[in-house]
């Protein structure tokens, strides 16, 4: 079955900590997104990518860095210099060039900074 | 001002009401429009794609007006299910072949028994 795939769904941070989150899909979509969601907030765009080996800052992309080497894979790092990590991530996709066509989201991960 | 715009409830409704969201956006650019559900906790949904004459999936029906820059969401008969956030989300076709995809921030619905 096509789908996007976040991992882990639930993961523990220590202060000052680097963490990488994963995001597979298997769609054979070019766009790619990460947004941040606070509890009762809506989403916020991190970065996202258009294709393979570009990726651009979207509105809170400090803190954070993505690649995007592989047209599949978009995994998301929260650095240290991230002071408020804590908080639900979510990874999308969507097909690049078809203007009407809809965002498939993750599951999701949900980092704790302990 | 922020690029797309909802009124972020909660909206408490009984069961069996009607109830309407709207959200505005100000980019007179948008091209794409689109409603999605989001349950507590969980990865937001697609609901349905907002098309420029309306339309209409059994209880939902979606609008958009270009010249107010806003969709809009109507739900009939609410049922305890429909309990959810609504995203409403815009796509602007760039001229650089990327698209930028905005999202609102989501109005809570609650309907009670």
């Amino acid at each position: 079955d096509g789908g996007i795939t976040q991992s882990p769904k639930y993961l523990f941070r220590k202060e000052g900590q680097n963490v990488t989150l994963s995001c597979e899909q298997n769609l054979n979509h070019d766009a790619m997104y990460w947004y941040r969601q606070d509890p009762g907030q809506g989403l916020r765009l991190i970065y996202y990518s258009q294709i393979v080996n570009d990726f651009q800052k979207g509105d809170i992309a400090e803190g954070y860095s993505v690649s995007r080497e592989k047209k599949e894979s978009f995994p998301l790092t929260v650095t240290s210099a991230q002071k408020n990590p804590t908080a639900f991530y979510l990874c999308a996709s969507s097909a690049r060039t078809v203007i009407n066509t809809e965002a498939f989201f993750g599951q999701g991960t949900r980092l704790t900074v302990v | 001002r922020k690029e797309v715009e909802q009124d972020p409830g909660p909206f408490n409704v009984p069961e069996g009401a009607t109830v309407a969201f709207n959200c505005t956006y100000s980019n007179s650019a948008s091209q794409s429009f689109f409603w999605y559900r989001q349950d507590c906790r969980k990865e937001p949904k697609l609901l349905m794609s907002v098309y420029s004459s309306g339309n209409e999936d059994g209880r939902f029906t979606a609008q958009l007006n270009r010249a107010s820059q806003y969709i809009s969401l109507l739900i009939r008969d609410s049922k305890l299910s429909d309990s959810a956030t609504y995203l409403c989300v815009v796509i602007q076709f760039m001229d650089t072949g990327r698209r930028a995809l905005t999202f609102g921030s989501g109005t809570r619905l609650q309907v009670q028994p």
